[in-house]
């Protein structure tokens, strides 16, 4: 049963457009979510974060978007660059502590 | 930020031994850490929590008795595979939250990458 999903599994945009990665989850008690991105064969990075009081929280680039009545969160990053394709992972965590649920990854490569 | 730094960044090991995978949080003390482990083209998935001075909490299908989870100090964690098999050849990866701050960004460690041959 996957607690936190997205469905897209990748994405592939071209410099200086919008990307918009998408996440979705089931779990009511979520309070809080992140945003990772990922290279391969290293840990993840922290990107953004939105605590469930909040419908939006912006960082430079990077805009995270929360509808929590459709459990549904998006990144967007505006302009995209090439140093951004990577795997970004979405993740959310509740009361019961700082564990993480990761969503399945969605992997954008933005093309020059 | 924080910083998790995790060693060794990459094992090769023969079936049947084991591997020790340490990690360390840089700059902060760390009462509970994480252990996720990552499958090729896969999402990261929690094997276990491990707490400072008491015994970990390991997720439902992870053998305790075969991944070791130590976490002696405030900055230290250890997870050993014991008897490792082919099908542990995985990416494996700690992260740890600042201490006493719930629902804050994860920092993680580089990633332990193990092959078992």
């Amino acid at each position: 049963d996957q607690q936190v999903k997205q469905n897209s599994p990748s994405l592939s945009v071209q410099e200086g457009r919008i990307s918009i990665l998408n996440c979705d989850y089931t779990n009511s008690m979520f309070d809080y979510f992140l945003w990772y991105k990922k290279y391969p064969a290293e840990g993840p990075t922290f990107l953004i974060s939105i605590s469930s009081i909040k419908d939006k929280n912006e960082d430079g680039r990077f805009t995270v978007f929360l509808n929590k009545s459709a459990k549904h969160l998006s990144l967007h990053i505006v302009p995209s660059q090439p140093g951004d394709s990577a795997v970004y992972f979405c993740a959310a965590s509740g009361n019961a502590g700082n564990m993480l649920t990761f969503g399945g990854g969605t992997r954008l490569m933005v093309k020059p | 930020g924080a910083v998790v730094s995790q060693h060794p960044s990459r094992v090769i090991c023969k079936s049947g031994t084991s591997v020790k995978i340490e990690c360390r949080s840089l700059d902060f003390q760390a009462t509970t850490m994480f252990w996720y482990r990552q499958f090729p083209k896969q999402s990261l998935m929690l094997m276990a929590t491990s707490n400072e001075g008491s015994k970990a909490t390991y997720e439902q299908g992870v053998e305790k008795d075969k991944f070791l989870i130590n976490h002696a100090s405030l900055t230290l964690s250890t997870l050993t595979v014991t008897s490792a098999h082919p099908e542990d050849s995985s990416f494996y990866i700690c992260s740890a939250h600042l201490a006493g701050k719930v629902g804050t960004e994860a920092f993680f460690g580089q990633g332990t990458r193990l092959t078992v041959v």
